[in-house]
């Protein structure tokens, strides 16, 4: 089955303990990207990548980091999480290309930082 | 960057109504997505469109890039319709050179009653 994969999908941490959530697909994308999702302000880019060690920063890229070293894994990294990093992310993959920018999304990690 | 504003914010239905949204953005793009959050919180992929009109079942949208609009169109509303509907727009693609940047506008909260 055609998927992206993020985990965990629920996690309370405390503030300044560093903290990975992992982003798989399946279906050979070159695009990945994350947003993050809050009341009232929709979904945000955080970062993107076109490919394989190709990553960029999307509109609220602070406080967090990503890596592209394999073409299906994507991961977000926050090195010292802060309260108001307290959000549900997303982490969506497509194919590149003129008429194929179809956007896939993972089920979502609602993350809380104490 | 590339402002996008979606309307109505909220629309409550009686199952059966038709509804059209609206998605509006302040500049040329080349790549426009409809999705739907349903209350579980996963985002589906409803079009991706970003010119001309697609139809997918009681599901339509139109843009109209040269204007700077598109539209999606709920026929025959049911319950399991309900959720949050968002749009996303990008230049994604130029020249030969992709880009990765997507915006997402607030959505447009849809609740549809028995």
């Amino acid at each position: 089955e055609a998927q992206v994969t993020q985990n965990p999908r629920y996690l309370i941490t405390v503030t300044g303990k560093k903290l990975t959530v992992t982003c798989s697909q399946n279906m050979n994308h070159e695009y990945m990207s994350w947003y993050r999702q809050d009341p009232g302000l929709g979904l945000r880019q955080i970062y993107y990548s076109m490919n394989v060690e190709v990553t960029d920063k999307g509109d609220v890229p602070e406080g967090y980091k990503v890596s592209r070293k394999e073409k299906r894994n994507f991961p977000l990294i926050l090195e010292s999480p802060s309260p108001n990093q307290t959000s549900l992310y997303f982490c969506a993959s497509s194919l590149r290309g003129r008429d194929t920018g179809e956007l896939f999304f993972g089920e979502g990690s609602r993350l809380t930082v104490l | 960057g590339i402002q996008v504003e979606q309307s109505p914010p909220d629309l409550i239905l009686q199952e059966g109504a038709n509804s059209t949204l609206r998605c509006n953005f302040s500049d040329s793009v080349n790549n426009l997505q409809w999705f739907h959050q349903n209350p579980w919180g996963q985002l589906i992929n409803l079009f991706y469109i970003p010119s001309g009109t697609k139809q997918n079942g009681r599901l339509s949208a139109t843009t109209v890039a040269t204007e700077r609009y598109s539209l999606l169109y709920i026929s025959s509303s049911q319950t399991t319709d309900s959720g949050v509907y968002f749009c996303a727009v990008g230049v994604t693609w130029v020249g030969g050179t992709s880009y990765g940047k997507l915006t997402f506008g607030q959505g447009t909260i849809l609740t549809v009653h028995p």
